[in-house]
């Protein structure tokens, strides 16, 4: 997984709480970025970073917060959780950005209860 | 119309037959294409990515753009079981400053 992981794997939560999901990588990229997937839709993009404490909204980032504070790590908060955000989660990463290759992380299945 | 397009499927294609998986795009400026494999309960993985018109090809792989026509397609030669799983073609949306996925095509290959 082009040295992405994910924390935690799996997770169970209840609705009203707050979440952090982890993404590290240890390959130097640049640009990291969050997605979910859901049946029928694909995956969308939540949040995305281009550098430490660089980010930007991706468009579904309503419900969504997210940090980086040094280049390996970017975190995605679930601020009060909703079933709405039963998802996959998948951080991927670039070296030079948006028209270039990403790689995937290997995700975090959250249901909200 | 959808950004990124791609037949859902399921799509089967015998065992060593060559199986063909498109996807269209609305974007005129987009400039890089990239198909990615998923299997199920997986992560997406890149397995081809083209900028010019025309083939590119690798290993089994063959991508091909019609930068015109706004299509991309991937071919499979001489499919194996082990390419059961769905392709994921993405386009760069610079508008929006995201890579637009399509919802993928399930491909099954039938030992």
């Amino acid at each position: 997984d082009a040295g992405i992981t994910q924390s935690p794997r799996h997770k169970v939560t209840e609705t009203g709480t707050p979440v952090t999901l982890r993404c590290h990588q240890t390959e130097n990229h640049r640009y990291m970025y969050w997605y979910r997937q859901d049946p029928g839709h694909g995956l969308r993009l939540i949040h995305y970073s281009y550098g430490v404490k660089d980010t930007d909204k991706g468009e579904v980032s309503d419900g969504y917060s997210v940090s980086r504070s040094k280049t390996e790590d970017f975190l995605l908060t679930l601020e009060s959780a909703t079933s709405s955000q039963t998802s996959v989660y998948f951080c991927a990463i670039s070296p030079w950005g948006l028209e270039y290759e990403q790689y995937f992380g290997p995700g975090t299945r959250l249901t909200v209860t | 119309q959808k950004e990124v397009e791609q037949n859902s499927g399921p799509l089967s294609v015998p065992e060593g037959a060559i199986a063909s998986l498109n996807c269209t795009y609305s974007d005129r400026g987009s400039q890089s294409f990239f198909w990615y494999r998923q299997y199920s309960g997986k992560s997406p993985e890149l397995i081809m990515f083209i900028y010019s018109n025309g083939d590119k090809e690798d290993g089994r792989f063959t991508a091909q753009l019609n930068k015109a026509s706004q299509y991309v397609s991937l071919l499979i030669r001489d499919s194996q079981p082990s390419d059961s799983a769905t392709y994921l073609c993405a386009v760069p949306n610079f508008g929006n400053e995201k890579l637009t996925f399509g919802t993928g095509t399930r491909l099954t290959i039938i030992p």
